[in-house]
């Protein structure tokens, strides 16, 4: 069943504490994208990568890291310096030589 | 100014009306448009994606671009309840990794 998934759907965090959010694709797509939802506000990105071991910070990319270790993997990480993470994350994907960005079903984090 | 400008709404319509989504933008270097909707909590469904100027049309929706006015709509013939949802418009160039700009979206709910 090929698609992207993300995990896990919904995430609680203490103040303080980092925390990983997964996001892996079989679509063999190069490019993956890591965008915050906010209410009322539109995506944002936080970070990109266009292929292994390369990324590039998006327009809100403090407080936040990522890897691309694996083409099929691209994890974010929110760490303790990000001052407002509770939001919906959503990751997506795109083929190399297309313009398309395909969405995985996010993960919901809240900030306790 | 916000690069990309989208009416938030809500908007409600009978069903069987046609509905009209509309996105501005100020950045006259965008190169592809792509509308998605997106169902409460869900992640974003790509509809529909265009380069050029004109329209497209697939099924019930017609996607409309004019690059000289910097303007993008999005048609929907023949609405139904299921399409009760918020439509998202995305930008993206080329020299950007392929990143996309979107509006904050536009929520529409079509009644029985």
């Amino acid at each position: 069943d090929g698609g992207i998934t993300q995990s896990p759907k919904y995430l609680f965090r203490k103040e303080g504490q980092n925390v990983t959010l997964s996001c892996e694709q079989n679509l063999n797509h190069d490019a993956m994208y890591w965008y915050r939802q906010d209410p009322g506000q539109g995506l944002r990105l936080i970070y990109y990568s266009q292929i292994v071991n390369d990324f590039q910070k998006g327009d809100i990319a403090e407080g936040y890291s990522v890897s691309r270790e694996k083409k099929e993997s691209f994890p974010l990480t929110v760490t303790s310096a990000q001052k407002n993470p509770t939001a919906f994350y959503l990751c997506a994907t795109r083929r190399l030589g297309e313009n398309e960005q395909f969405f995985g079903p996010g993960t919901r984090l809240t900030v306790l | 100014q916000k690069e990309v400008e989208q009416d938030p709404g809500p908007l409600s319509v009978p069903e069987g009306a046609i509905v009209s989504l509309n996105c501005t933008y100020s950045n006259s270097a965008f190169q592809y448009f792509m509308w998605y909707r997106q169902y409460s909590r869900k992640g974003p469904e790509l509809l529909m994606y265009t380069y050029s100027s004109g329209n497209k049309e697939d099924g019930r929706f017609t996607a409309q671009v004019d690059k000289s006015s910097k303007y993008i709509s999005l048609f929907i013939r023949d609405s139904q309840p299921s399409d009760s949802a918020t439509y998202l418009c995305a930008l993206t160039l080329s020299n950007s990794g392929y990143a996309l700009n979107f509006g904050k979206g536009t929520s529409l709910l079509v009644t029985p």
